[in-house]
């Protein structure tokens, strides 16, 4: 059974503070996602990464960074949290080739206050 | 510019009837589209993968139909259940110059009562 965790389901942070968000999958996928999620906005690419150490900027990567050392270890930063990253933060997996299926993780509620 | 626009925005269905969700959209060059049901505070699951050679495709009570000439597709639920109270997410992927990008639609959020 495919599976991608996320290290935390709600997350309460203060402006200003580092923030890591972690991604881990066991089907040793080559790529890895993240996005956010709002209401009425729908889901926005962040980052995405198709090999170890490889990361490329998705749709909105201002205020954000990520590392990816390990190929089933993806991770989200936010170097300096504000209030307008309070979001839903949804980590996915791909492999390469082949399927096109992606899978999700279950996501982050991320509060910044 | 690749979008997805989905239709209705949200519904309301009684239990036991069926629906249909819109979702149209403008990608190039076109690869697949698929449709995610995501339950209130969780990741998205897949339910249907369609290339541009499949018409319909199935599973369980969810039957999704895609017509690329016209670059729309539907997903038909039968005979509704409360479980089915979701968002339903239309994402149509494109592939060229080396690179394979997803477009998400912002959903249709469905609630099935009583």
């Amino acid at each position: 059974d495919v599976k991608v965790t996320q290290s935390s389901r709600y997350l309460v942070k203060r402006t200003g503070e580092k923030v890591f968000l972690e991604c881990v999958q066991d089907m040793d996928h080559e790529n890895m996602f993240w996005y956010r999620q709002d209401p009425g906005l729908g889901l926005r690419l962040i980052y995405f990464s198709y090999d170890v150490k490889m990361k490329e900027k998705g749709d909105i990567p201002e205020g954000y960074s990520v590392s990816r050392e390990k190929k089933e270890r993806f991770s989200l930063i936010l170097e300096s949290a504000s209030t307008n990253q309070t979001s839903m933060y949804l980590c996915a997996s791909r492999r390469r080739t082949g399927s096109y299926e992606q899978y999700f993780g279950p996501g982050t509620r991320l509060t910044v206050t | 510019k690749n979008q997805v626009e989905q239709s209705p925005q949200s519904l309301i269905i009684l239990e036991g009837k069926n629906c249909t969700l819109q979702c149209n959209y403008t990608v190039s060059p076109f690869s697949n589209l698929r449709w995610y049901k995501q339950d209130t505070g969780r990741g998205p699951v897949s339910l249907t993968i369609m290339t541009f050679s499949e018409n319909t495709k199935s599973n369980g009570r969810y039957t999704a139909t895609l017509d690329a000439d016209t670059k729309q597709s539907s997903l038909h639920i039968t005979a509704s259940q409360l479980s089915d109270s979701a968002s339903y997410i239309c994402v149509a992927a494109y592939s060229g110059a080396g690179s394979y990008q997803l477009t998400f639609g912002k959903g249709t959020k469905l609630s099935v009562i009583p």
